[in-house]
């Protein structure tokens, strides 16, 4: 079957502009997750849903950051004022339930801020 | 340790070579090591779900042990080949099981 889509895969933004990402999870998946990798580190967590609740968000970090995954499936992460810290791969993930489940991830989408 | 360690950050062997890596967690409110391998351009690829303290796995060439009392894993690569040329990441699930912590991950080189 499918698995997790992200789009685009590559996106170059101008300092200050507004971005949006998008992932398309594993049908029937009811976790989604977003992680950032920065150039040289691990991928590090920035959100999660448990279908279309956002039940943490404690990894975004600073208010530009804002995912919503209205309908429980596809979800968007949106990057608002874009700065060049910003420029990072963003990887989503799907799991069927949370609690030491196994994580399937999308390729990601390579952001760079200019 | 309060964070995931891997070591070494990179590495490069002829092919052939068995090689090992090594990821060190927290011992404290463990749920679960996860082995991840991330070829460039493509998602990452779970390789190993880990719970159990003496949990040994294997995967064709690929195996991993676990220790969950002094927070360590080892992840073998018997006779590497040039497909194995990727960054080998592992993580931890946080104390809520809501995100994975990695680390640095591993990248290996291996020529022919």
């Amino acid at each position: 079957g499918a698995g997790v889509s992200q789009s685009p895969r590559y996106k170059v933004a101008k300092r200050g502009q507004d971005v949006a990402l998008r992932c398309d999870p594993i049908s029937g998946h009811v976790s989604l997750f977003w992680y950032q990798q920065a150039l040289g580190q691990g991928p590090e967590f920035l959100t999660y849903f448990q279908n279309e609740a956002q039940l943490d968000k404690s990894g975004l970090p600073s208010d530009r950051f804002f995912a919503e995954r209205p309908e429980g499936s596809v979800s968007t992460l949106k990057i608002q004022r874009t700065q060049q810290e910003d420029s990072a791969v963003y990887l989503c993930a799907s799991s069927l339930i949370t609690r030491g489940n196994e994580q399937f991830f999308g390729p990601g989408t390579r952001l760079t801020v200019l | 340790i309060l964070n995931v360690e891997q070591s070494p950050q990179s590495l490069h062997v002829q092919e052939g070579d068995s090689t090992n890596f090594t990821c060190s967690f927290p011992s404290s409110n463990f749920y679960a090591l996860h082995w991840y391998r991330w070829e460039t351009a493509k998602s990452p690829e779970a390789l190993f779900v880990m719970t159990l303290n003496g949990d040994e796995k294997k995967k064709g060439r690929i195996s991993a042990t676990l220790n969950t009392k002094e927070g360590y894993s080892y992840l073998y690569i018997k006779g590497s080949q040039p497909e194995d040329s990727a960054t080998y990441l592992c993580a931890h699930y946080n104390q809520a099981g809501t995100a994975l912590i990695f680390g640095k991950g591993t990248t290996l080189s291996v020529s022919s």
